[in-house]
């Protein structure tokens, strides 16, 4: 089955600290893979995306990526959280021309 | 850019009144688009895939009745949700497929529907 997994719903990091928000896909082929952020009542910002090539992605707002196909992985990290960055976070795979399938989401908080 | 625009992006309406949400992909034409619901607090959901020019294809339990799907030009698709009630209260947000390339999809900033 397709599936998308992010083991943690909840993450609290202090600001300025590093952040790994995890992601583990389930896709019978060939994976695009995609980060994307919501603020309370507002609609997906896309992070970042993998399609092909490099396996580590660069993003918007500092954030990058690393598609390890042996480990079904795509882990987001930033290297210094800021507050602002406090939000839901969802992982997405999909393939071409297909609807993606989302995560369940992690909540980061960001503690000063 | 690509951009994707919802209208309207909030609406009240009265249980068992009807409300038609659009979908339009404004500076490219889209073959598909995609309609997602989502719950508070939860994830996103496909409820159907939208083809110009044919009928949606609906995800296993979503009433093709109750949620009808035109998408009549390359730019527009819309939902309708008819006969509302309380339960159908949520975040409806869809997506556009870019012709070409990768599954570039974009997403519209999303409606909140809420069903008194």
């Amino acid at each position: 089955a397709q599936s998308v997994t992010q083991p943690d719903i909840h993450i609290t990091v202090s600001e300025g600290a590093s952040l790994e928000l995890r992601c583990n896909y389930s896709y019978g082929a060939t994976p695009y893979l995609f980060w994307y952020v919501q603020s309370p009542g507002q609609g997906l910002q896309l992070l970042l995306k993998y399609f092909s090539g490099d396996t580590l992605v660069q993003g918007i707002k500092g954030f990058e990526a690393e598609f390890k196909r042996s480990q079904s992985s795509f882990n987001l990290r930033k290297p210094s959280v800021h507050w602002s960055d406090a939000a839901e976070y969802f992982c997405a795979v999909g393939g071409a021309g297909t609807a993606l399938i989302f995560g369940k989401g992690t909540t980061l908080s960001v503690s000063s | 850019g690509a951009v994707v625009s919802q209208h309207p992006s909030r609406v009240i309406c009265k249980s068992g009144t009807s409300v038609k949400i659009e979908c339009r992909s404004l500076d490219f034409q889209a073959t598909t688009m995609f309609w997602y619901r989502q719950f508070p607090k939860q994830s996103l959901m496909l409820m159907a895939t939208s083809n110009e020019g044919s009928k949606a294809t609906y995800e296993q339990g979503v009433e093709k009745d109750k949620f009808l799907i035109n998408h009549a030009s390359l730019t527009l698709s819309t939902l309708t949700v008819t006969s509302a009630h309380p339960e159908d209260s949520s975040f409806y947000i869809c997506s556009a497929d870019r012709r070409g390339g990768y599954n570039e999809q974009f997403f519209g900033p999303g409606t909140r529907l809420t069903v008194l």
